[in-house]
This record gives structure tokens, sequence and C-alpha cells, in this order.
């Protein structure tokens, strides 16, 4: 059964604390994303990468870090600096980087900090 | 970078047909159009992509005039289960940098 699983689905965190978020794909794509949506607004790219160990910024990197050590992985991390961390966080995945390749989402995870 | 614009929301009855413009007057020549349907606390889902003409698959149709400034994408027969944020994307196959997702259109179905 190929996808893209993200966990946990929800996930409450103290002001300060880094967290980190899991994305695992087994479809064998090559490209992967990290979106941040807030409520009634489109998707915003942190970070994207197109092979493993190479990753690049998206429009709002700040604050976000990520690590590309597999194919199948693409982990997430919300750090302090981050002003407003509270968002629902997409990962995707697709065969190439070019947008003719039909992206491909897991089910979110939506974080608060408080 | 291809900016696009979206009606932020529409309305339609069940079984109507109904039509989702996008503007993209600064569209390159090797910009494609790509449309995404998103759930409620899900991530976006593929629909349909085009170049030019018609492009047509089961879930929908792709309309693209010759000039390539806009794209309208048709769904026929409206079910309560259309009810979704439909994105329009516009970019080349250079990279992630035309991957914009904009605000979409809301579309809700009526009974």
């Amino acid at each position: 059964d190929g996808g893209i699983t993200q966990s946990p689905k929800y996930l409450f965190r103290k002001e300060g604390q880094n967290v980190t978020l899991s994305c695992e794909q087994n479809l064998n794509h090559d490209a992967m994303y990290w979106y941040r949506q807030d409520p009634g607004q489109g998707l915003r790219l942190i970070y994207y990468s197109q092979i493993v160990n190479d990753f690049q910024k998206g429009d709002i990197a700040e604050g976000y870090s990520v690590s590309r050590e597999k194919k199948e992985s693409f982990p997430l991390t919300v750090t302090s600096a981050q002003k407003n961390p509270t968002a629902f966080y997409l990962c995707a995945s697709s065969p190439g980087l070019a947008i003719t390749y039909e992206q491909y989402f897991g089910p979110g995870t939506r974080l608060t900090v408080t | 970078l291809a900016k696009t614009t979206q009606p932020i929301s529409m309305d339609s009855y069940e079984g109507q047909e109904v039509n989702i413009t996008c503007s993209h007057n600064n569209i390159a020549t090797n910009d494609y159009i790509t449309w995404y349907q998103q759930f409620p606390s899900q991530g976006p889902r593929f629909i349909i992509q085009g170049y030019k003409t018609k492009v047509t698959n089961e879930v929908a149709s792709l309309f693209i005039p010759a000039d390539r400034k806009s794209s309208t994408l048709s769904l026929p027969r409206v079910s309560l289960s259309d009810t979704a944020v439909y994105y329009c994307l516009v970019g080349d196959i250079a990279g992630a940098n035309n991957l914009f997702f904009g605000t979409g259109t809301r579309l809700t179905v009526i009974p």
C-alpha cells in the first residue's frame, strides 16, 4: 500500500521548544516538499528536496530546518525561532521536481504551540 | 513567475456544471497549468493538467484558450462531495520556484 505518512496527526508543544514532524514515503519518489497552511489560506512552500542529501529553501524557510538522509524520509524541525509555528503542515512527494509531475500529499500534521 | 488570480469563492447547486476560471496573464511559453483539489484538513489532490486547448479526464475538463492567459476548470454535474478548495498552479519544468498554490477558490455545493 504505497503512499505518504505523516505523524503525528496532532501535535502540541510549549513555546520555545523545537519539534520535529515526520514524513515518510514508499513511492520511490525523488522529490519531497514541506508546506505550511494557515486557516483559510493557501499552501506556502517551506523547503523542498530534489535528491538525497540536498534540499532548498522555499518561500518561508526561516525558523525551520530539514534533512534528507534517506530517499523515503524528509523530517521537518520547527525551531523556537519560528515566530508563529501554529499551523497545518503538509508533506508531499513527486517523481521529480517539475510541475508536470503530480504531487502526492500526506494527511498533514496540525501543530499547536502555546 | 506566473501569478494566478482565481475567484475567492463560488456556490453551485447539486447537478450543475461548475466552471472555475484562473487568470495567468504573464504565463511563459514553457509553463503548464495544473489544478488541485483540497478537502478540509487534508492534503491537496491532483485533478488535471494541460498546456493548451482542452484536456479531459474522468473527473474534470480543462479549457485553455489560444493565448493561454487564462484557463477554466470544468466540473460536470457537481455533487455535495465536490465542496472543496480548488487551486490553479502555473509553472514550468525548471523547478519548485513555481509551486505557488495561492488561496484557491472555495467551491460550496448546495443541495
